[in-house]
Formats: structure tokens, C-alpha cells, sequence
């Protein structure tokens, strides 16, 4: 099992932000940057956020990412019907000397 | 443009030998460490192992170490996935990803468009 704890689900309406947690330790977050990755239905992931908190060229600013400590969060603001997709938070792992993604979020737009 | 091409859906029965590949292109093959990611049907990312072209430097998750062989062959800018005898169990989405920056493995991007390998008696 993923050693990075995000909720299962989250859910909004269109305009309306929404905010999905990770949880790791000391040998992942707590010592490394955080990714996020966005997987739309039956695509390859792609990522949304690098570096704890910055967009790749191409990613709307409504995305948004934080970190603190071992633990980092993923913002979606404005939330639009095409933001419906799976998302995943990343780090390396000293423990496990590998990457580790989180158990995912599943986020529906009501 | 920078991307990663995976070779094409396969269909194979338990005990047989299977090896996947990912073409890079647009950028230079040998400086980028590449990355492989199960997706089991209906469930998460798994990261499996990494190499590094220049120098075929491969490490493996503990989940996989001895399950499969990650393997690269920098003269035609092509990494691979190998299995020597499937199972039931392997059934799933296989995507391969390129780092972030070069020599950097915390992070993937841009990710291939996915290999379905289903095994089935």
C-alpha cells in the first residue's frame, strides 16, 4: 500500500474551490519536493504541479500546491467540469529509496 | 516537442515472456532518467523502477525487484520493460515516464501514452 494518504473522493461545485490533502513522513515529504498529477478519464497521467508549488507551462493558474512539514495540499479554485479526473500527489522516499505516489483523489464536479 | 511513444497493446497467456518498449525523442535520450508505472485496472499509480540511459543505472522498487527487468538501449533512444513468464496478476496499464530535469528522478514528465498488457488463460 501507498505510503502517501490522500482522501478517496472530493467534490464541488462548478466555481467552487476545492482542496485535497497528503499525508507522508519524515523520509518522503518532510525531506523532499511534492508533485501532483492529473489523470483524466482513460489518459495518461500529467502533471499539474512540481516542485511543492509550481505549474508546468500549459497548467491554469487555478491549480495550486503548498507544503508543510510532511504533509502538502493540492488547490483547485474556480473548479471547472473538465478539473473531473483522478489526482495524485509524488515524492522520492529515502525509506523505501524509490518514488512513492499517493492512494489518489477522485474528484467529481457536481 | 519532447515525447515518449509506447509500443502497442498486448494480449498473452500466464507463463509467457513479454518485453514492452518506449521510444524518447526531442530531446537527448542519455541525459533524462526514464521511469516505469503500473496502473492495475480501477486502482492507483505504482511506480516500478528507473534507469538511466547513459549508463543503464537501474533501480527497482521493492515491490518489483526480481518481477521484472527494466532495461535501455541508448543507440535507438528506446527503454524497455520485460517480463520472463507472466501471470493473471500482471494484467494492466504500463506507462513509462521521462524526469523532470536532467540527471533528476523526483518527478516525471512527460509521461508515454500507456502499453495495456492483458494476460489471460
Amino acid at each position: 500500500q501507498s505510503v502517501l494518504t490522500q482522501p478517496p473522493s472530493a467534490s464541488g461545485t462548478p466555481g467552487q474551490r476545492v482542496t485535497i490533502s497528503c499525508s507522508g513522513s519524515s523520509s518522503n515529504i518532510g525531506s523532499y519536493t511534492v508533485n501532483w498529477y492529473q489523470q483524466l478519464p482513460g489518459t495518461a497521467p500529467k502533471l499539474l504541479i512540481y516542485n511543492n508549488n509550481q505549474r508546468p507551462s500549459g497548467v491554469p493558474d487555478r491549480f495550486s500546491g503548498s507544503k508543510s512539514g510532511t504533509s502538502a495540499s493540492l488547490a483547485i479554485s474556480g473548479l471547472q467540469s473538465e478539473d473531473e479526473a483522478d489526482y495524485y500527489c509524488a515524492a522520492w522516499d529515502d525509506s523505501l529509496n524509490g518514488y512513492v505516489f499517493g492512494t489518489g483523489t477522485k474528484v467529481t464536479v457536481l | 516537442e519532447v515525447q515518449l511513444v509506447q509500443s502497442g497493446a498486448e494480449v498473452k497467456k500466464p507463463g509467457e515472456s513479454l518485453k514492452i518498449s518506449c521510444k524518447g525523442s526531442g530531446y537527448s535520450f542519455t541525459s533524462y532518467w526514464i521511469g516505469w508505472v503500473r496502473q492495475m485496472p480501477g486502482k492507483g499509480l505504482e511506480w516500478m523502477g528507473i534507469i538511466y540511459p547513459a549508463d543503464s543505472d537501474t533501480r527497482y522498487s521493492p515491490s518489483f525487484q526480481g518481477q521484472v527487468t527494466i532495461s535501455a538501449d541508448k543507440s535507438i533512444s528506446t527503454a524497455y520493460l520485460q517480463w520472463s513468464s507472466l501471470k493473471a496478476s500482471d494484467t494492466a496499464m504500463y506507462y513509462c515516464a521521462r524526469g523532470l530535469y536532467s540527471g533528476s528522478y523526483n518527478g516525471f514528465d512527460p509521461w508515454g501514452q500507456g502499453t495495456q498488457v492483458t494476460v489471460s488463460s
